[in-house]
């Protein structure tokens, strides 16, 4: 079974352009997260998603990012215009049952703003 | 919302040897608590989890103990191997809240 799968795996951007991440779950998994990954720190939640719901974006900043997942199913997370402060690893998981809890990582995408 | 400390940031250890990682939480209504393994350029994987109705689980080599007085948890990794090289979390996952809470991680080495 393949697990989730994100693109692209490494992006380097000039400050101000713009980017985008894409995220597609396990089969079936119907939460799916976006995290950021600073170095040397932990993951830290950016959006969930329940379905196509967003159930809590309360860390995106909202004024510069965005995310989508249409037909609860891919996801893409957007940085418009991007700083250099959101250089990052972008990690998507997704899990089955909110009650399991067992999050399912991608392997994530890189970011580097020059 | 919940607050999780990790302890060490670097642990480095021989082979053979065992290793501890220990972490706090602040929510007592925090009820699952899993270990992820990062290695280099991928991401974090599930290694082994417990949940608060239970105190220890082990996994061959691998073990998680519980303290819900203390509010701490802790991974110990015994007969360690160079493959155990990686950065470990910890998380705890809210009650309420459905979203997991990660530890700043540690960077353990096993020299062989």
């Amino acid at each position: 079974e393949a697990g989730v799968v994100q693109s692209p795996r490494y992006k380097i951007i000039e400050k101000k352009q713009p980017v985008a991440f894409w995220c597609n779950p396990i089969s079936g998994h119907n939460t799916l997260y976006w995290y950021r990954q600073n170095l040397g720190q932990g993951p830290e939640l950016l959006i969930r998603y329940e379905n196509e719901e967003a159930v809590d974006d309360s860390q995106l900043p909202k004024d510069r990012f965005s995310a989508e997942r249409l037909k609860g199913v891919d996801s893409t997370l957007k940085i418009q215009p991007a700083e250099l402060g959101d250089s990052a690893v972008y990690l998507c998981a997704s899990s089955e049952l909110r009650q399991t809890g067992e999050l399912f990582f991608g392997e994530g995408s890189r970011l580097t703003v020059l | 919302g919940e607050n999780v400390e990790q302890h060490p940031s670097t642990l480095s250890v021989q082979e053979g040897d065992s290793a501890v990682i220990k972490c706090t939480y602040s929510d007592s209504a925090s009820n699952y608590f899993p270990w992820y393994k990062q290695e280099l350029g991928k991401g974090p994987q599930l290694i082994i989890d417990i949940r608060s109705n239970v105190g220890e689980k082990k996994d061959q080599r691998i073990a998680v103990t519980l303290n819900k007085t203390a509010k701490h948890f802790s991974l110990h990794i015994t007969e360690t191997q160079p493959e155990d090289s990686a950065v470990y979390f910890c998380a705890a996952l809210g009650f309420t809240g459905n979203q997991f809470y990660f530890g700043t991680g540690t960077s353990l080495t096993v020299i062989p």
